[in-house]
This record gives C-alpha cells, sequence and structure tokens, in this order.
C-alpha cells in the first residue's frame, strides 16, 4: 500500500521549532518531498530526500529514514507566515504510468503559529 | 525557476457546461504533466497523468470521457471538464516535472513536480 501518514494538525508560537513526521508504507519507494500550500494557493517544493539522512535549507531541514519509513520537516525560527499546510509526498514506480514516477500525497498537517 | 502557468484561475458557470483548464510550463519543457484535484481541507489526489503525444492515463474511479486530457505539446496540457455538475467543484491544480536529460536516472527522480496556481471551479 501507499499509505502516507502525518498529523493533521499542530500549533507553535512565533520563533520556537516544530517538527512535523511524516511515515510512509510504500513499495517501490524512490524518493520524499515536502511541499508548502497556504490556504486557496498551489504547494510550492521546499525539500527533497533520497537517502537517509538530514538535508538543510536554510530555516528548513527535512530528515529521512529509509528502513524505517520516516521522515521529519523541521522549521526553525518560525513566522506568522509559516502558518501553511505542509504536505508529505512520496515518488513511488507507477506501473500505469511507466516512468512518471507519480507523486501520492499525505493528507497534510495544518501549521498554526501564533504570536 | 521553472514556472508554471495555470488559467483560468477561477470559474464560475451554471451545471451542464464543459470548462476547459489550460497548464502551460513557461521556461521548461514537460513530457509528463499531471493532473490533481483538491477538496476543502484535504490533500491533493492525482487525478491523471498527462504524457505528451499520447493518452492520458487515469487513477482508478476518474472517468475518462468526463475529464478529457489533451498534452498536445511540451509545454501544454490541457484538462476539459465536460458537462460539469456541482459535485465536479472543486480546486483543480496542474503540475509539471521538467524533462532533464538521463530519463530514467537519479537527477530526473530529484526534479521536484512545479505546481500551478490551480483553478477553483464553481459549478451552480
Amino acid at each position: 500500500g501507499q499509505n502516507i501518514d502525518q498529523p493533521t494538525e499542530m500549533t507553535a508560537t512565533e520563533g520556537a521549532i516544530v517538527q512535523i513526521n511524516c511515515t510512509y508504507q510504500t513499495s517501490g519507494f524512490n524518493g520524499l518531498f515536502w511541499y508548502q500550500q497556504h490556504a486557496g494557493e498551489a504547494p510550492t517544493f521546499l525539500s527533497y530526500n533520497v537517502l537517509d539522512g538530514l538535508e538543510e535549507k536554510g530555516r528548513f531541514s527535512s530528515f529521512l529514514s529509509r528502513s524505517k519509513g520516516y521522515s521529519y520537516l523541521l522549521l526553525k525560527e518560525l513566522q506568522m507566515k509559516d502558518s501553511a499546510s505542509y504536505l508529505c509526498a512520496v515518488t513511488f514506480l507507477g506501473f500505469s504510468s511507466g516512468s512518471a514516477r507519480q507523486l501520492t500525497f499525505g493528507s497534510g498537517t495544518q501549521l498554526t503559529v501564533l504570536p | 525557476g521553472a514556472v508554471v502557468s495555470q488559467h483560468p484561475s477561477w470559474v464560475i458557470c451554471k451545471s451542464g457546461t464543459s470548462v476547459k483548464i489550460e497548464c502551460r510550463s513557461l521556461d521548461f519543457q514537460a513530457t509528463t504533466m499531471f493532473w490533481y484535484r483538491q477538496f476543502p481541507k484535504q490533500s491533493l489526489m492525482l487525478m491523471a497523468t498527462s504524457n505528451e503525444g499520447s493518452k492520458a492515463t487515469y487513477e482508478q474511479g476518474v472517468e475518462k470521457d468526463k475529464f478529457l486530457i489533451n498534452h498536445a505539446s511540451l509545454t501544454l496540457s490541457t484538462l476539459t471538464v465536460t458537462s460539469a455538475h456541482p459535485e465536479d467543484s472543486s480546486f483543480y491544480i496542474c503540475s509539471a516535472r521538467p524533462s532533464a536529460t538521463g530519463y530514467n536516472q537519479p537527477q530526473h527522480f530529484a526534479q521536484p513536480q512545479h505546481f500551478g496556481d490551480g483553478t477553483r471551479l464553481s459549478i451552480l
């Protein structure tokens, strides 16, 4: 199966650090993406992990453990504008579409940053 | 950076109307584009994979005859919602991944999908 689980909602305070977890059960795992989506807008790319370890990009970092089927997105020095939905998405070998490498999305984690 | 343009951004029309949505990759070529649908407070659900020069691949439960997809060039895919009804009201989003060299190689998989701004479709 391709179950991708992440918490529905999280709340944090401005300036704090928050970690959003994502677990997945998928065969043919090829890579994991994190996207940010503000209400009514399209998702924007944040990070990509294919090997175990931590990828750092400014205030955002993403970690992957392939053996555990686990990833997290770490947001540091939270700002009000970080309030958004964070989507964990996994690529897998889509047999019906050949090598298209479809993305399967989790349900998203709605993060609210409080002042 | 890679830009995907989606048009129109907002449509309101009567039941029974057909609506065409365009998705263009502005500064890169995309042999494959994806069409998603998103209901309020839910995640993106893949509807179909659009392949340039060939038929689209539809996900289970998506009606091919209702959601017509055409990918006539490396930079344009269109989704036509035929005879739309109120239950088709949703947020439709397209995405495209740059066609990197070494197709099927790791650098291709690392290319993220870039999303259009979405089309909010409301059927009265």
